[in-house]
């Protein structure tokens, strides 16, 4: 089955404590981004990338680090957590390029104490 | 920067009637992508509709059309016959990058 995954759904943590929210892919696309949705904001990009290799900062990078090794895996990490980042986080991927239709994630609530 | 504006924070329909979701957006570029995804209570983000700027014919997908007026920076949802299942959150987005409006929150009523 064509899906995009996350892990963890569901994390609780503290200030300060490093944490990777995983994603992965099956349908080898090129196009995976990192979006946070907060009420009232709608969805924000964190980071995107257009390929192996290839990453970019989206329009709320602060505090987050992404990187894009392989093709199917696109990670996004909290170096150092704040409650401000507070959030619900969707992963997508893409054929090519952001213009085809975007496959999300089901997204992973994270809450920082 | 691109932004995208829904003005519209809530709407509510009854079941069979037609409603219409309202999207404005600001760019300068000629040829781009817009779309509206919906998010029922699961969180799950789903693609309605798909529409590019260069095409004049308005996008359609079963119960799902759209209204797009270019020289306006308008592109407008209409979903007729509605159904219980249509209750989500409703968000339009336009590309490239890609910038999602604020959301709609649609009921609706049986």
């Amino acid at each position: 089955e064509a899906q995009v995954t996350q892990n963890p759904r569901y994390l609780i943590t503290v200030t300060g404590k490093k944490l990777t929210v995983t994603c992965s892919q099956n349908m080898n696309h090129e196009y995976m981004s990192w979006y946070r949705q907060d009420p009232g904001l709608g969805l924000r990009q964190i980071y995107y990338s257009m390929n192996v290799e290839v990453t970019d900062k989206g329009d709320v990078p602060e505090g987050y680090k992404v990187s894009r090794k392989e093709k199917r895996n696109f990670p996004l990490i909290l170096e150092s957590p704040s409650p401000n980042q507070t959030s619900l986080y969707f992963c997508a991927s893409s054929q090519q390029g952001s213009y085809n239709e975007q496959f999300f994630g089901p997204g992973t609530r994270l809450t920082v104490l | 920067a691109q932004t995208v504006t829904q003005s519209q924070p809530e709407m509510s329909v009854q079941e069979a009637e037609t409603v219409t979701l309202s999207c404005t957006y600001d760019t300068s570029e000629s040829d781009y992508y817009l779309f509206w995804y919906k998010q029922p209570p699961s969180r799950q983000m789903i693609l309605v509709i798909r529409q590019e700027a260069y095409k004049q014919q308005n996008a359609t997908e079963n119960r799902f059309s759209v209204n797009f007026q270019k020289a306006a920076k308008s592109f407008s949802l209409k979903i007729s016959d509605s159904q219980l299942g249509d209750a989500a959150m409703y968000f339009c987005a336009y590309n490239t990058p890609l910038v999602f409006g604020k959301g709609t929150r649609l009921s609706v009523i049986a």
